[in-house]
């Protein structure tokens, strides 16, 4: 099944406790994504690659690192996680990223990560 | 810069009443335009879409015409169901050197047998 997986689904931890947050999928895509979601704030942006080895930032980067060593692989990092970063977490991906005709592919989303910061 | 305007929710309808869901943008170009549909404690996923004007995007009942002498892309359906409570997001693919998807807040939508 084409699918996008995030892991870990539910997390709560401390302030300044390292984590992770994986994000993998199985269709081969070149662009993936990770978006933060909060309450009339709608969908922003973290970080998006285009490929392997390619990583840019998105509208919100600050606080957070991301990795792009294999296609399939997209973990979101905090190194020192704050309270201002409890939020809903969706990675995404498509096949390739805004084409040069300007157009767009279908984005498929994770599940979502509810990550608490205490 | 480009943006996308929808319609504040929370909408709350009956079963099988109509549904108009307002999108607005702005945009340079000829952006790609999408509605897509969150399903409670899921991702979202693509609802339908419209690469260019007059077209009309439609899936599960749902239709949204892209709009570009009003610029917009509402988001209707003739009889929607309990199943269909969700929260659904316009968003703008641009064309342009942003190179952005830029998305609506969100409508939450709640459907009452």
């Amino acid at each position: 099944e084409a699918q996008v997986t995030q892991n870990p689904r539910y997390l709560i931890t401390v302030t300044g406790k390292k984590l992770t947050v994986t994000c993998s999928q199985n269709m081969n895509h070149e662009y993936m994504s990770w978006y933060r979601q909060d309450p009339g704030l709608g969908l922003r942006q973290i970080y998006y690659s285009m490929n392997v080895e390619v990583t840019d930032k998105g509208d919100v980067p600050e606080g957070y690192k991301v990795s792009r060593k294999e296609k399939r692989n997209f973990p979101l990092i905090l190194e020192s996680p704050s309270p201002n970063q409890t939020s809903l977490y969706f990675c995404a991906s498509s096949l390739w990223g805004p084409r040069t005709s300007g157009r767009w592919d279908e984005q498929y989303f994770g599940p979502g990560t509810r990550l608490t910061v205490t | 810069g480009d943006s996308v305007t929808q319609m504040e929710g929370p909408v709350t309808l009956s079963e099988e009443a109509f549904l108009t869901i307002n999108c607005t943008y702005t945009a340079t170009g000829y952006p790609s335009l999408f509605w897509y549909v969150q399903y409670p404690g899921e991702g979202l996923q693509l609802l339908l879409k419209a690469t260019k004007a007059d077209d009309k995007g439609s899936n599960k009942g749902f239709e949204a015409t892209y709009r570009k002498e009003t610029t917009s892309f509402h988001l209707e359906k003739g009889s929607v169901q309990v199943s269909d409570s969700a929260v659904y997001f316009c968003a703008l693919g641009d064309a342009g050197n942003n190179r952005k998807l830029i998305w609506g807040l969100g409508t939450s939508l709640a459907v009452n047998p």
